[in-house]
Order: C-alpha cells, then sequence, then structure tokens
C-alpha cells in the first residue's frame, strides 16, 4: 500500500517558470511533511518541511502548500533555475506513532532547460 | 562536520557471497534507517533502528539483515545476495520525534551490483 503518492513522475520547466509538484497521503495520523532534494550522486537532503498546523511555508523561491482536508500539499518553485534540476522526493511521518518511519513518495526528476 | 558515512561506494558482487555495507553517524542521532533506491519505486525502507539493540524491519527487509550493538554504527548485511538486490543504498540517521528536529541525514549512498 503506497501511503504517499506523488506527480508527475518527471516535469520539464523552462528556466524562470514555476514548477509544481504534487503529493497525496492516506494516513491522518501524518503530522510531519518533509521534501527533499536529490541531485545525481548524492543522498536526499531537506529541502524545506512543514506541519499540518499551518497552510503554507515559504523559504526563498521553494513554497510548500498544505492542504489538511484534502490530505494533499505541494512543492512549488519560482523562478526555476537549471541548478534546481533534480529528483524531489516528498514525504511525510506520524510524530506520535510506536514505530516512527519516513513514508517516501516516488520522486520527480525536474529539468529546468536554460 | 554533521555526517554519516557509508563504504564502499561502489560494490560489484556475485551472487551468494556474503557482503556488508557499513553505515556510520556523527550527530548522536537515536534513529538509523537503510534505504533502497530504484527507478520509479523511490526510496523503500528496508529496516530501521529506533536505539542500540533495537532493530525492526521496514518495507523490504527480505535477504536483508541488520544490528546496533553501537550508537554511532548500522550495518547492512546480505548474507547470500541475488541479482534483485542491485540497487542503489541508502543510510539516513536522524533525532526521534520529541527530541527535536527530525531531519534525516543521508550517506552518500552505495551502488550495488549482484551479477
Amino acid at each position: 500500500q503506497q501511503q504517499v503518492k506523488q506527480s508527475p513522475q518527471s516535469l520539464i520547466v523552462q528556466k524562470g517558470g514555476i514548477s509544481i509538484i504534487n503529493c497525496a497521503y492516506e494516513n491522518t495520523a501524518f503530522d510531519y511533511f518533509p521534501w527533499y532534494q536529490q541531485f545525481p550522486g548524492k543522498g536526499p537532503a531537506l529541502l524545506i518541511a512543514i506541519r499540518p498546523d499551518v497552510s503554507e511555508k515559504k523559504e526563498g523561491r521553494f513554497t510548500i502548500s498544505f492542504n489538511k482536508s484534502a490530505k494533499q500539499f505541494s512543492l512549488h518553485i519560482m523562478d526555476s533555475q537549471p541548478g534546481d534540476s533534480a529528483t524531489y522526493f516528498c514525504a511525510a511521518s506520524n510524530s506520535g506513532g510506536s514505530n516512527y518511519k519516513l513514508t517516501f513518495g516516488k520522486g520527480t526528476l525536474l529539468t529546468v532547460n536554460p | 562536520e554533521a555526517q554519516v558515512t557509508q563504504n564502499p561506494r561502489y560494490l560489484i558482487t556475485v551472487t551468494g557471497k556474503k557482503l556488508t555495507v557499513t553505515c556510520s553517524q556523527n550527530m548522536n542521532h537515536e534513529y538509523m534507517s537503510w534505504y533502497r533506491q530504484d527507478p520509479g519505486l523511490g526510496l523503500r525502507q528496508i529496516y530501521y533502528s529506533m536505539n542500540v539493540e533495537v532493530t525492526d524491519k521496514g518495507d523490504v527487509p527480505e535477504g536483508y539483515k541488520v544490528s546496533r550493538k553501537e550508537k554511532r554504527n548500522f550495518p547492512l548485511i546480505l548474507e547470500s545476495p541475488s541479482p534483485n538486490q542491485t540497487s542503489l543504498y541508502f543510510c539516513a540517521s536522524s533525532l526521534l520525534p520529541g527530541q527535536g528536529d527530525t531531519e534525516a541525514f543521508f550517506g552518500q549512498g552505495t551502488r550495488l551490483t549482484v551479477v
């Protein structure tokens, strides 16, 4: 059972455009929603994260939008740059569970053309 | 520098030959885990550990073993590797909820090929 569904699988955007990646989750106990960025040959690294007490969080050009009722959250990259080309993973976890676990989406390969 | 160190980075082995991938973290994290990354399947958790001597299965544990004898180390053991275990493996560590920020720190990855 895939608990975090991510789309699209791949995305091509022109430099300066907006990149949008969407995720949906099923487990209403999830209370932490991070996004990880992975460059080729590297391990994933935390990009930005949100908790369900807010509907939006912005850090520079990166924004998470969170819709608790729809059980969806998305990553928006404004003014996309070629250096943003990477694989992006959404994830979710339940802080209160007896077995803490970070569940990942399948990833989105973002290509930003110059 | 805070880091998670995996070794080796690349490994080619033959079916059935036991191997160990090491993982060490220097952040005093309680929680450590192993993932495998395959095209189109994302990151799938193999095993995790919430403390020394406390380990449990993740989503895809078949064919793998782990141990947590020390807080900093969490080796992944393949007793009898098979070609379907060819993959990119990542070790990660973090604090547990309640201890602080649960950002997961990942190693650089180990690309394993089983022929």
